[in-house]
């Protein structure tokens, strides 16, 4: 069964940059979707951006100007990093393994944006 | 890209069938069959309930289904129980290679 792990800071200055580590185990990135998903506190979910296996990506249009995804295979790892972070960008993020449809997901973990 | 559009609250007796809509355009829910749903617990992260539009995965169970007309999408609850007191969250492909969530809706079993 493969579970996926978020990991980095909880805590980010306003004006500095998000970065995020999904970790896999227990499967193979190969042939797959990778995506990060948030939900800022009491609302609903926005995805922010999938990369393939391969390293091909695709970006929420609303965010495509802040954000960059990226992956490693040999460590079964991709990474978020979300630029010039406001308070609106306050959330919980979510890993999980798709496109479209997501059926493994990370516990998520919630990340501030406050001086 | 605007959220698609849920009513914001659900309620039903134990036992009951509720249905959730989900009303999107002819740019995204209308125009393909890739709508999924997902229910929300409170501190937990999503589960996926549908794929696909009416695609139940695997030990989901055969109390939910989907369906879909024009630009609406809909989730079938049957059989109401207690533990289906959560948030629902539909998603639908949107062109271009993205994705759209819906507005949410609390399910409240009575």
């Amino acid at each position: 069964q493969v579970q996926l792990q978020e990991s980095g800071p909880g805590l980010v200055k306003p004006s500095e940059t998000l970065s995020l580590t999904c970790t896999i185990s227990g499967g193979s990135m190969t042939n797959d979707h990778w995506s990060w998903l948030r939900q800022p506190p009491g609302k609903g979910l926005e995805w922010i951006a999938y990369i393939y296996h391969n390293g091909n990506t695709n970006y929420n249009p609303s965010l495509k100007s802040r954000v960059t995804i990226s992956i490693d295979t040999s460590r079964n790892q991709f990474s978020l990093r979300l630029n010039s972070v406001t308070a609106a960008d306050t959330a919980v993020y979510y890993c999980a393994r798709g496109a479209g449809w997501y059926a493994h997901w990370g516990p998520g973990t919630l990340v501030t944006a406050s001086s | 890209q605007s959220a698609l559009t849920q009513p914001a609250s659900v309620s039903g007796s134990p036992g009951q069938s509720i249905t959730i809509s989900c009303t999107g355009t002819s740019s995204d829910v209308g125009a393909y069959d890739y709508v999924s749903w997902y229910q929300q617990h409170p501190g937990k992260a999503p589960k996926l309930m549908i794929f696909d539009v009416s695609n139940r995965p695997s030990g989901v169970s055969n109390r939910f289904s989907g369906s879909k007309s024009g630009n609406t999408a809909s989730l079938t609850i049957s059989g109401l129980q207690a533990e289906d007191e959560a948030d629902y969250y539909c998603n639908s492909y949107a062109s271009s290679n993205t994705y759209v969530f819906g507005t949410g809706t609390k399910v409240t079993v009575l």
